[in-house]
């Protein structure tokens, strides 16, 4: 079936970097955008940006610093999110999901910041 | 930015009755081209991530009951669960995924009363 299957949680210090995964399985990889998207401790989803899987293209959302960087390996494909110097402001869950409006969705990876 | 908004920001119904949610969006999401509004509805339960139960406005995702439904155009929309069940409670979003950055409604949550 179709899937998207996460890295899993972690605990960083400030100024840390982390890099969560996303694996996908059950489809063509590269036929679906693949987007990510964030939701701080008790708010909503928001939208980080998405990446082109066919060409690795990436789209940030406008607020989003030069931390954030979106990848691919697509020989195993796998979208990764990298975040470098990290805040505690960035505590989240951070989800991968497929297409444009997102249908399938990672279980998410908890990320927390904390000294 | 395209701003979604929702109301109301909480709802408590009682089991087998209707439960409404709006929706407006800050500008149109209805893309003349193709004549579709580029607006879906997510469930959101306490742990999981958003499910995709509503796209096109209206159209229902496969699997999603037949109770959910979604209408509008342009700025303004709905989900309207016809009968509340037990397991309906969760948080409620709508989304636009017209132009980027795609945004989302602060969320309805959803509880029996």
């Amino acid at each position: 079936q179709v899937q998207l299957v996460q890295s899993g949680s972690e605990l960083k210090k400030p100024g840390a970097s982390v890099k969560v995964s996303c694996q996908a399985s059950g489809y063509t990889f590269t036929t679906f955008a693949m987007n990510w998207v964030r939701q701080a401790p008790g708010q909503g989803p928001e939208w980080m940006g998405w990446i082109n899987t066919n060409t690795g293209n990436p789209t940030y959302a406008q607020g989003l610093t030069g931390r954030f960087v979106f990848s691919l390996d697509t020989s195993v494909s796998t979208a990764f999110l990298q975040i470098s110097s990290l805040k505690a402001e960035d505590t989240a869950v951070y989800y991968c999901a497929r297409g444009n409006p997102a249908d399938v969705w990672g279980k998410g990876t908890t990320v927390t910041v904390s000294s | 930015d395209i701003v979604m908004t929702q109301s109301p920001d909480s709802l408590a119904v009682s089991l087998g009755e209707r439960a409404t949610i709006n929706c407006k969006s800050s500008q149109s999401v209805l893309y003349s081209s193709d004549n579709e509004n580029y607006l879906a509805w997510y469930q959101q339960k306490p742990g999981q991530p958003p499910k995709l139960l509503i796209y096109w406005a209206s159209t229902r995702e496969s699997g999603v009951p037949d109770r959910f439904s979604g209408s509008g155009s342009g700025t303004d929309f709905t989900l309207t669960i016809s009968s509340l069940q037990a397991e309906d409670v969760a948080v409620y979003y709508c989304h636009q995924y017209y132009r980027t950055p795609r945004t989302f409604g602060q969320g309805t949550k959803v509880e029996i009363k």
